[in-house]
């Protein structure tokens, strides 16, 4: 069959909106993540991290949400401006492996 | 501190030719990565090492990639030889774990064209 490029989910907001990105990771003893935003031309870049200890952390227009049960990671922007118009990854850290393992990406677009 | 450092920002080559990515990690880190980006596949690792020594190669594609890491501060990841496959953004990140942060900083990253 013929190949298809991957399609990262889209999340379209208006600006000034609050925008909430969800991600579900995969292993359970997973012990710390981390939010990347990935602007176009550039790498990843960090935003925010939480424990697993925790599960709420706060920066500055951004939050982080975990939920341990379900094994969801959630991150919220908070007046959502053209700027934070990237792809966003979340990423796991589990210690046994040593190693970030990242999700597909979903692109937030921000409407003026 | 400049940052991961990669160059160069953009090759073009033709196929059958021999492509050497550069990395420049943060100084202090003790883990480099090699990653490689592309529409299809997302970003996948290709590579780490850990003071220098290679870690986990299992996601380097096949023997036509290569990567040293000849000391703390210079990485290479090489491609001999080239494919239009190999047509991808390839970045350099590195960490340093022992600090408590287990994030990596990633470089601007190589766009590679292979025609």
């Amino acid at each position: 069959g013929e190949n298809v490029g991957l399609h990262l989910p889209t999340l379209s907001v208006q600006e000034g909106d609050n925008s909430i990105i969800n991600c579900a990771y995969s292993n359970s003893a997973s012990d710390y993540f981390i939010w990347y935003k990935q602007e176009s031309g550039k790498g990843p870049q960090f935003i925010i991290d939480i424990r697993s200890n925790m599960d709420k952390r706060q920066g500055q227009r951004v939050t982080v949400l975990l939920n341990k049960t379900v094994k969801h990671l959630s991150l919220q922007i908070a007046a959502t401006q053209p700027g934070d118009s990237a792809v966003y990854f979340c990423a796991e850290f589990t210690g046994a492996n040593s190693k970030l393992t990242f999700g597909k990406g979903i692109t937030l677009s921000v409407r003026p | 501190d400049a940052g991961v450092i990669q160059s160069p920002r953009h090759e073009v080559t033709e196929m059958g030719q021999e492509v050497t990515l550069r990395c420049k990690p943060i100084s202090g880190h003790d883990y480099l990565f090699w990653y490689r980006q592309t529409m299809m596949r997302g970003l996948e690792l290709l590579i780490y090492f850990n003071n220098n020594v290679p870690i986990d190669d299992s996601g380097m594609p096949e023997d036509r990639f290569s990567a040293k890491m000849p000391n703390a501060s210079f990485s290479t990841l090489k491609i001999q030889p080239s494919e239009p496959r190999d047509s991808a953004v390839y970045f350099c990140a590195s960490s340093n774990p022992s600090t408590g942060y287990y994030g990596y900083t990633f470089g601007s990253g190589t766009r590679l064209t292979v025609v």
